[in-house]
């Protein structure tokens, strides 16, 4: 089946500093990912659709400078969570669509991060 | 911002018990995808019902689609302690590709 990982899983950073979480689709192609977040008993939250090749899409409400997206191939994109703050931890979750079969997101198995 | 809402919250059975799961949305979809998520982890996609398509089954799992009433439903049959686990509807759109999560129901299965 198709496998998306994250990387780091987990991550704790002081308030300031940016991160990055990596997400890798592993045995398929995708030129579209999402990322979410989510809150600790709370659902999932899109923050954005990101593009293989062209500019990240992002929800309502989600700033585009806090939350760098980058989607530079086929299998990779990047959510560079800039001068976190304690508020900003949180849980990342990224999934992906395969090119050819697009109805379905295989999400990875999510980032924790702990901004102290 | 959530698509709608799933009932109950919460969900507390014995083992062998069937387990429902309600999930309503707001805006007219393409699909409406279910997924488990355990503790602090990933998602698990477990089934995917299209809005043509009023009832679909997997194992255990019996999904329904009214889309006149913009509900959903999903029932697990003979429920396991390993059905333990955090319960999420997602309706998505084909032009997007975007998923709209519920509020999830959480389903405590009592060996």
């Amino acid at each position: 089946g198709a496998v998306v990982s994250q990387h780091p899983s987990r991550v704790i950073c002081k308030s300031g500093t940016s991160v990055k979480i990596e997400c890798r689709s592993l045995d398929f192609q995708a030129t579209t990912m999402f990322w979410y977040r989510q809150f600790p008993k709370q659902s999932l939250m899109l923050m954005a659709t990101s593009n293989e090749g062209s500019k990240a899409t992002y929800e309502q409400g989600v700033e585009k400078d806090k939350f760098l997206i980058n989607h530079a191939s086929l299998t990779l994109s990047t959510l560079t969570v800039t001068s976190a703050h304690p508020e900003d931890s949180s849980f990342y979750i990224c999934s992906a669509r395969d090119r050819f079969s697009g109805e379905t997101q295989y999400f990875g198995p999510g980032t924790r991060l702990l901004v102290l | 911002s959530q698509q709608g809402e799933e009932d109950p919250q919460a969900l507390s059975i014995q083992e062998g018990e069937n387990a429902t799961m309600n999930c309503s949305y707001k805006t007219s979809i393409n699909n409406l995808q279910w997924y488990r998520q355990n503790s602090g982890r990933g998602l698990v996609h477990l089934i995917l019902i299209r809005s043509n398509e009023r009832e679909k089954h997997s194992g255990r799992l019996r999904v329904t689609l009214d889309t006149s009433k913009k509900s959903s439903s999903l029932l697990i049959t003979a429920s396991r302690a390993a059905d333990t686990a955090s319960y999420f509807c997602a309706t998505g759109s084909s032009n997007t590709g975007k998923l709209i999560f519920g509020q999830g129901t959480t389903l405590q299965v009592k060996p």
